[in-house]
């Protein structure tokens, strides 16, 4: 069966430090793939996408991720996170052609100052 | 451009009655889907529909949830009657084609509340 996983609940990371968000899909073709951001109270907003070539994709507010299909994972980055990026991630993907998103568990990503 | 539009973006109401939320995709998208997320499951699929047909269903708990897409510029989930479990935060989204450049947008949700 299709699945996401999001390994990390919870994440606590200091401000001005670095931040990887680990995704690992099981999917029998190589999937379209996307991280998105949920602020508290907030809808999900894209942050990036992977659909082939490049391999390490950019996206918005400075994050981006690597996909790596040895590991069947997606790794979301950001080299300095800000007390903003306090939030929850959710990774997801679909099969390339159909339109159902699969949903990780999200990891809620908390900034100390 | 305005986003995916959703109402009402708080609902509480008593078990037992009937629930209707409302959504309004963005304009000149052809897919919409309904989400339900709550602490235990997660962001759940509901049901999604492409021109304004509903292509899959099976992610809807059971025949107190309906969803219609009477034209491309609205859609409806309904829960009748409503119980307790059903308290979630429920996502509409929508998206035009299902190639590389298809991405979902998503509403803003809305938080229901079932006492």
């Amino acid at each position: 069966a299709q699945s996401v996983t999001q390994p990390d609940i919870h994440i606590t990371v200091s401000e001005g430090a670095s931040l990887e968000l680990r995704c690992n899909y099981s999917y029998g073709a190589t999937p379209y793939l996307f991280w998105y951001v949920q602020s508290p109270g907030q809808g999900l907003q894209l942050l990036l996408k992977y659909f082939s070539g490049d391999t390490l994709v950019q996206g918005i507010k400075g994050f981006e991720a690597e996909f790596k299909r040895s590991q069947s994972s997606f790794n979301l980055r950001k080299p300095s996170v800000h007390w903003s990026d306090a939030a929850e991630y959710f990774c997801a993907g679909r099969i390339q052609g159909a339109q159902k998103l699969v949903f990780g568990q999200g990891t809620r990503l908390t900034i100390n100052p | 451009d305005a986003g995916v539009i959703q109402s009402p973006r708080h609902e509480v109401t008593e078990m037992g009655q009937e629930v209707t939320l409302r959504c309004k995709p963005i304009s000149g998208h052809n897919s919409l889907f309904w989400y339900r997320q709550t602490m235990m499951r997660g962001l759940e699929l509901l049901i999604y529909f492409n021109n304004n047909v509903p292509i899959d269903d099976s992610g809807m708990p059971e025949d107190r949830f309906s969803a219609k897409m009477p034209n491309a510029s609205f859609s409806t989930l309904k829960i009748q009657p409503s119980e307790p479990r059903d308290s979630a935060v429920y996502f509409c989204a929508s998206s035009w084609g299902r190639g590389q450049g298809s991405e979902q947008y998503f509403g803003p949700g809305t938080r229901l509340t079932v006492t």
